[in-house]
């Protein structure tokens, strides 16, 4: 049960576009399409911003979009504004009937 | 409206037990499978266990054998029972909701912080 692998840091400037990846194995985000991503807060329990690769839930802005290839998925946020600073994870469902997240990844907003 | 409220964490010696709940609002804990997430201060999230609408449960390899998932239909409330607890154990623990219909955690509780320390 390995942590799926992100990197520790992005930044961009406002209006910019960024992509996190998350990188897994067959048996986790290679081999099913429940890969989902959460922003996290300070402080603040994680919120859902994608799930099963590429749904966003009502009420995220539609900056946000997720993608998959093979292994490794991965989140964008387009336009990115001041309020996207944060820390956001991917996670997975996983072969063995149980679920794995990212090492998770901060966003600064420069 | 969903809502999941923690409650149960604070200071606890190393070798201590101690018993999380959650309780939900907005849904049926039963027909739904419910999550243990942890997260250790300045640490990422980590999956503890799962239980699902049948009643089958699954943990992480970190906890297994120390901690049981449980939930009690009556009082549509999910729990975490962790006996053994060490210092790794030390992290804000979150009830989330693992949505069949969706296959992702939708709803997640604010948390409650178990500190384990002598």
């Amino acid at each position: 049960q390995s942590a799926l692998t992100q990197p520790a840091s992005v930044s961009g400037s406002p209006g910019q576009s960024i992509t996190i990846s998350c990188t897994g194995t067959s048996s986790d985000v290679g081999g099913y399409n429940y890969v989902s991503w959460y922003q996290q807060h300070p402080g603040k329990a994680p919120k859902l911003m994608i799930y099963e690769v590429s749904n966003r839930p009502s009420g995220v802005p539609d900056r946000f979009s997720g993608s998959k290839s093979g292994n490794t998925a991965s989140l964008t946020i387009s336009g990115l504004q001041a309020e996207d600073e944060a820390d956001y994870y991917c996670s997975s469902y996983t072969s063995s009937s149980a679920y794995v997240f990212g090492t998770g990844t901060k966003v600064t907003v420069l | 409206e969903v809502q999941l409220v923690e409650s149960g964490g604070g200071l606890i010696q190393p070798g201590g037990s101690l018993r999380l709940s959650c309780a939900a609002s907005g849904f049926t804990v039963s027909s739904n499978y419910m999550s243990w997430v942890r997260q250790a201060p300045g640490k990422g999230l980590e999956w503890v266990s799962v239980i699902y609408s049948g009643g089958s449960t699954y943990y992480a390899d970190s906890v297994k054998g120390r901690f049981t998932i449980s939930r009690d239909n009556s009082k549509n409330t999910l729990y975490l029972q962790m006996n053994s607890l060490r210092a790794e154990d030390t992290a804000v623990y979150y009830c989330a909701r693992w949505s069949l219909r969706n296959w992702t955690f939708d709803y997640w509780g604010q948390g409650t912080l178990v500190t384990v320390s002598s």
